[in-house]
């Protein structure tokens, strides 16, 4: 029972550079989120998606791109780095159950722009 | 809106001794609440979680958290800290329909020999 799974776990990429961060569940969770964490200000949520199809925006969005195609993948997409996406980056998902619900997260992604 | 604030960024206690870490939420229903753990560069496990069912929510390792109202507040505690918790810690809110978690800024403890 994988759960969520991210890949790379690290990776360094230049200024202007683009790329895509894999996040995959194998819990069939309709719902899957990206996050960002930065020293002291917790995870801040970029970008959701409540099911396949569907995505929407979250508190920092810009610099980001994400398609929900299948249930299990989420994947991210940085359209030109920027050194202000140094962070570590963590997927997670979630089902549909109510008020016993918990988000799942992957083991993270460590991204340096350079 | 959701939200939560972690009262302290770093607590250090010595081996043995209580842990409590603070939290306090807003939230615009009935919130349903969590405390993650992150040890160093590892990914994030829930401790415990709150969604009404009892004001006083038992987690795994020793830890527990009691949900207050008339506080706002949702603080962790354990009776005795031992090395192995030493690790940040981080409240979380979610919005009611579970696809968004708000997070605090997070609590680094440090457990002293």
């Amino acid at each position: 029972n994988a759960g969520v799974t991210q890949t790379p776990k690290f990776q360094v990429l230049k200024t202007g550079q683009s790329m895509t961060l894999q996040c995959a569940q194998d819990m069939n969770h309709e719902y899957m989120s990206w996050y960002r964490q930065d020293p002291g200000m917790g995870l801040r949520l970029i970008h959701y998606s409540v099911g396949a199809g569907i995505t929407d925006q979250g508190e920092v969005p810009n610099g980001y791109n994400v398609s929900r195609s299948t249930t299990e993948d989420f994947p991210l997409r940085l359209l030109s780095a920027a050194p202000s996406q140094t962070s570590v980056y963590f997927c997670a998902s979630s089902y549909r159950g109510g008020a016993n619900t918990e988000a799942f997260f992957g083991q993270g992604t460590r991204l340096t722009v350079v | 809106a959701q939200s939560v604030t972690q009262l302290d960024s770093h607590v250090s206690v010595s081996e043995g001794t209580p842990v409590l870490l603070r939290c306090n939420y807003s939230s615009s229903y009935s919130p349903s609440l969590f405390w993650y753990v992150q040890h160093p560069n590892k990914g994030l496990q829930l401790l415990l979680k709150y969604t009404s069912a009892a004001t006083l929510v038992k987690g795994i390792n020793g830890f527990e958290a009691e949900f207050k109202k008339s506080e706002t507040s949702f603080h962790l505690t354990k009776p005795s800290a031992h090395m192995s918790d030493a690790a940040e810690y981080f409240c979380v809110v979610s919005d009611g329909n579970f696809n968004k978690f708000y997070f605090g800024s997070g609590t680094k403890l440090n457990v002293k020999p």
